[in-house]
């Protein structure tokens, strides 16, 4: 166990829809990064935010969107939902500071199923 | 942009033998650091091992080690005396020391233990 965790486990969507995903961060942790995997293919980077700023982006388009609390948990949230969006979201936290290891360590994943 | 590549996507070994996953990986960067994680069933993300470039020597976990070539831009994970709960997806992953650190995934191996 990572102490990361995820909800909801499963959540089926129907296109055109909006959702909202949500991540704890491991106990100590300030950043969250958010990654999508796509049946059989690698995680790709979605975006991470550190201190409640965004930190980075992948290629992802606008409808993607995200927060972090002042407790560095998180949410994802999808506007517009199309069919391609299904997938497992992964979302990762890990404790950047000058010098640190920085790993990130996951939690057990969200599968949005868009019909 | 950095690229990782695995070109093994499935592997399988006996079990208590020795099974070498392989990954390369494209960068300009002299500092950065790699990563083998491992999915089994249940989705998690773990992370098995960690190098980072600037060290020569390679890290080692237990059971896993892995052979780490910078000049060649190669990272492989040896996983000795393989035991059936190693059965997973593994990904090896490159993060950069610059910008917001995210994981560059390869495509992944999936890993079969024969009893």
């Amino acid at each position: 166990e990572t102490g990361v965790t995820q909800s909801p486990t499963h959540l089926i969507k129907t296109r055109g829809q909006q959702v909202t995903l949500r991540c704890s961060s491991q106990s100590g942790h300030n950043t969250v990064s958010w990654y999508q995997q796509a049946l059989g293919q690698g995680p790709q980077f979605i975006f991470q935010y550190y201190r409640e700023e965004e930190n980075g982006r992948g290629n992802f388009p606008p409808r993607f969107s995200g927060l972090q609390f002042p407790n560095y948990s998180s949410e994802l949230n999808v506007n517009a939902l199309e069919l391609d969006d299904s997938a497992l979201y992964l979302c990762a936290s890990s404790l950047v500071s000058r010098g640190g290891r920085n790993t990130q360590y996951f939690g057990p994943g969200t599968r949005l199923t868009v019909l | 942009a950095q690229t990782v590549t695995q070109s093994q996507p499935e592997m399988s070994v006996q079990e208590a033998e020795t099974v070498t996953l392989s990954c390369t990986y494209d960068t300009s960067e002299s500092d950065y650091y790699l990563f083998w994680y491992k999915q089994p069933p249940s989705r998690q993300m773990i992370l098995v091992i960690r190098q980072e470039a600037y060290k020569q020597q390679n890290a080692t976990e237990n059971r896993f080690s892995v052979n780490f070539q910078k000049a060649a831009k190669s990272f492989s994970l040896k996983i000795s005396d393989s035991q059936l709960g190693d059965a997973a997806m593994y990904f090896c992953a490159y993060r950069s020391s610059q910008g917001a650190q995210k994981l560059v995934f390869g495509q992944g191996t999936r890993l079969t233990i024969n009893p």
